[in-house]
């Protein structure tokens, strides 16, 4: 079974300070794993994805995550803070044996503050 | 490209009423699939499809029909609504014939039924 946690509900940050958004995930199977953003009244985009290649992995506008197998965990992070990173951040799994099952995290609403 | 449409973007049904939500996209892509997002669960996955006149069931299925009788095309019907459909739903797409393939995403359809 899989299954992924993300630990904040909520996160706020001043702008130009850093980001952590915390992932644990569970999983019997070798995971692949996904942070998605979801900005007000929008549709989800895909930040970055874990495909069991390097266990670093950047995304777009200056997100990375690093993929920690020993501690199960997948945390997003960015170095600045930007106004327009202000928007709900999903964690999602899924497993090499189904990739067409995405198991999504409750999501973690970022907050900016000028 | 256009991507991934969804129609409509608001609806308000009365309990009882059916609907179909449309969803099309434009990218030739064989895998599409019907998620809902309600406050602190994340997205779930309702119904999915694998290309045209295959579907199957997702997480929370009840309530919910579906058919794929093109590539381009895979709407949503409620048959009976209930208020706890009330939800906003998402229409995702992605190529098949590879792994960790990134889902496209919808606009999504908020819908409220009273």
């Amino acid at each position: 079974a899989q299954s992924v946690t993300q630990l904040d509900s909520h996160v706020s940050v001043s702008e130009g300070t850093p980001v952590l958004l915390r992932c644990n995930y569970s999983s019997s199977y070798s995971p692949s794993l996904f942070w998605y953003v979801q900005h007000p009244n929008k549709g989800l985009q895909l930040l970055l994805k874990y495909t069991s290649a390097a266990t670093l992995v950047k995304g777009i506008n200056g997100f990375e995550a690093e993929f920690k197998k020993s501690e199960t965990s997948f945390h997003l992070t960015k170095p600045s803070a930007h106004m327009s990173d202000a928007a709900e951040y999903f964690c999602v799994v899924t497993s090499v044996y189904n990739t067409d099952k995405l198991i999504f995290g409750t999501g973690t609403r970022l907050q900016v503050f000028p | 490209n256009a991507g991934v449409t969804q129609t409509p973007k608001f609806q308000v049904l009365k309990t009882g009423q059916s609907m179909t939500l449309q969803c099309a996209q434009d990218m030739n892509h064989e895998y599409m699939s019907w998620y809902r997002q309600d406050p602190g669960m994340g997205l779930r996955l309702i119904h999915y499809s694998v290309g045209a006149g295959i579907t199957d069931q997702g997480e929370v299925p009840n309530g919910y029909n579906v058919s794929r009788s093109t590539t381009e095309d895979f709407p949503l019907r409620l048959l009976s609504a209930a208020p706890s459909q009330t939800s906003v739903y998402f229409c995702a797409s992605r190529p098949t014939g590879g792994t960790y393939n990134e889902q496209f995403f919808g606009p999504g359809t908020r819908l409220t039924v009273l």
